[in-house]
């Protein structure tokens, strides 16, 4: 079955400094990667995904890269703000799955004021 | 996206009991999902609550367990059966908006069981 692997587990930068998460999949036929950002004591918020027919997407200070041959995908965050500390998920899903995901391991972000 | 609430938001429970978990939503829906995310750990999927069927069940995962009711598009029940401590957990609803895989939560229902 599909295998969703996430790094780092954890990542510590400075405020305004960029962050970079990576996750690889196993299953070619994957063809949905989102990404959720966790709060403690919250439930996942979705921030960004991407479908396997785009190669990037940007909103704001957020961008997440697919690279289908390889078969990763990364989020990145510019100008990092202390808000931005939270775990981080990212996940893939493909076509008649019933919309099933399979998550990373999660990325905890901590930015250093 | 969509609205999502569930109830309690936390319990402590005793070993052998069993607590059932609501989850609200403010729009009609098709798909619902349970995840459970163990401390510290990530989501992993419990079932599919869809209305009018069965839920769907993820390997690992039991009715007997983890009974689901889905009574219409707004709502969905998840019962934590026969409690030990290894259930503590945190259990989210989602919902798909739109297309299926893309899911909003809840806030999570936090459970210890002792």
């Amino acid at each position: 079955g599909e295998n969703v692997e996430q790094h780092p587990s954890t990542l510590s930068v400075q405020e305004g400094d960029s962050a970079v998460i990576k996750c690889t999949y196993s299953d070619s036929a994957s063809n949905y990667f989102p990404w959720y950002k966790q709060e403690l004591g919250k439930g996942p918020q979705l921030i960004i995904d991407i479908r396997s027919n785009v190669g990037e997407k940007k909103d704001q200070r957020i961008a997440v890269t697919l690279n289908k041959t390889a078969k990763h995908f990364s989020l990145h965050i510019t100008e990092t703000q202390p808000e931005d500390s939270a775990v981080y998920f990212c996940a893939a899903s493909w076509n008649n799955q019933g919309g099933k995901l399979i998550f990373g391991q999660g990325t905890e972000l901590s930015v250093k004021p | 996206s969509a609205v999502i609430s569930q109830k309690p938001s936390r319990d402590i429970c005793q070993r052998g009991t069993s607590l059932t978990i609501q989850c609200q939503v403010d729009s009609q829906v098709t798909m619902m999902f349970w995840y459970r995310q163990q401390p510290g750990q990530s989501l992993t999927l419990i079932a599919t609550a869809n209305q009018g069927s069965e839920a769907t069940y993820e390997s690992g995962f039991v009715i007997d367990k983890f009974p689901i009711s889905r009574p219409n598009l707004t709502f969905s029940t998840l019962t934590v059966s026969n409690m030990s401590p290894e259930d503590s957990s945190i259990y989210l609803c989602s919902v798909a908006a739109g297309r299926p895989d893309t899911q909003y939560f809840g806030p999570g229902t936090r459970l210890t069981v002792l």
